[in-house]
């Protein structure tokens, strides 16, 4: 079957570098978002990987290894207003975007 | 400034209740979808549309059905609510291509009672 597995939860200090890593397993694959949500907020467009690599912007960067079905998206100088899920979703060969259950990202001063 | 606004932003409803959720948006974008979202769960996709009179069944449409009748606006109805359908719902439009990038609106928080 088709899945997205992400970490739940995960903790860091605000200005640290924190890694959140995604592996996929879909039939086919068209790309990867990562998208931001706030709690009681709608998910908002962070990055968009189909290439093999990384993608920089400002603090976040994300990473796709296609061969391996893997991706990380890094956020460096934590700030407080990061704490946040993060959600990470692959097309599949279908153009359907699974979607994994995202990860809470908890910031300490 | 273009937007995806949906409405009411917060519902309670009855068992068995019709429910209309709505979705405008001003981009002209042709793609648009409903999602729900619930605790432990990824976005969940319940029916989507490329474009004017274009409709599909998502992964979780059973009991859920609706109608493009213009660009702008995409409505979700609820034929009978049920108690397992409490949930956030999220309407996103996309440009064109499939893979375009989603833009949400802010959420409609149902619940059923």
């Amino acid at each position: 079957g088709q899945n997205i597995d992400q970490p739940t939860e995960m903790t860091a200090t605000e200005g640290a570098i924190v890694q959140i890593n995604c592996t996929y397993q879909t039939s086919g694959f068209n790309g990867l978002f990562w998208y931001q949500q706030h709690a009681g907020e709608a998910p908002t467009f962070l990055s968009y990987n189909v290439l093999d690599g990384l993608e920089e912007k400002g603090r976040f960067s994300s990473f796709l290894s296609r061969s391996k079905g893997y991706s990380y998206l890094l956020l460096k100088e934590l700030q407080m207003k990061d704490s946040a899920s993060y959600l990470c979703a692959a097309w599949d060969s279908n153009y359907q975007l699974i979607w994994g259950a995202g990860t809470k990202l908890i910031i300490k001063p | 400034d273009a937007e995806i606004t949906q409405s009411p932003r917060h519902k309670i409803t009855e068992t068995g209740r019709q429910v209309t959720l709505a979705c405008h948006q001003t981009w002209n974008h042709n793609n648009m979808f409903w999602y729900r979202q619930d605790l432990g769960h990824g976005l969940r996709l319940i029916h989507y549309s490329y474009g004017v009179q274009d409709t599909n069944k998502g992964e979780v449409s059973d009991g859920y059905s609706v109608s493009r009748s213009n660009t702008e606006d995409l409505p979700l109805t609820l034929e009978s609510a049920a108690s397992s359908q409490t949930s956030v719902y999220f309407c996103a439009s996309s440009e064109g291509r499939e893979t375009d990038t989603q833009y949400f609106g802010p959420g409609t928080r149902l619940t059923v009672l």
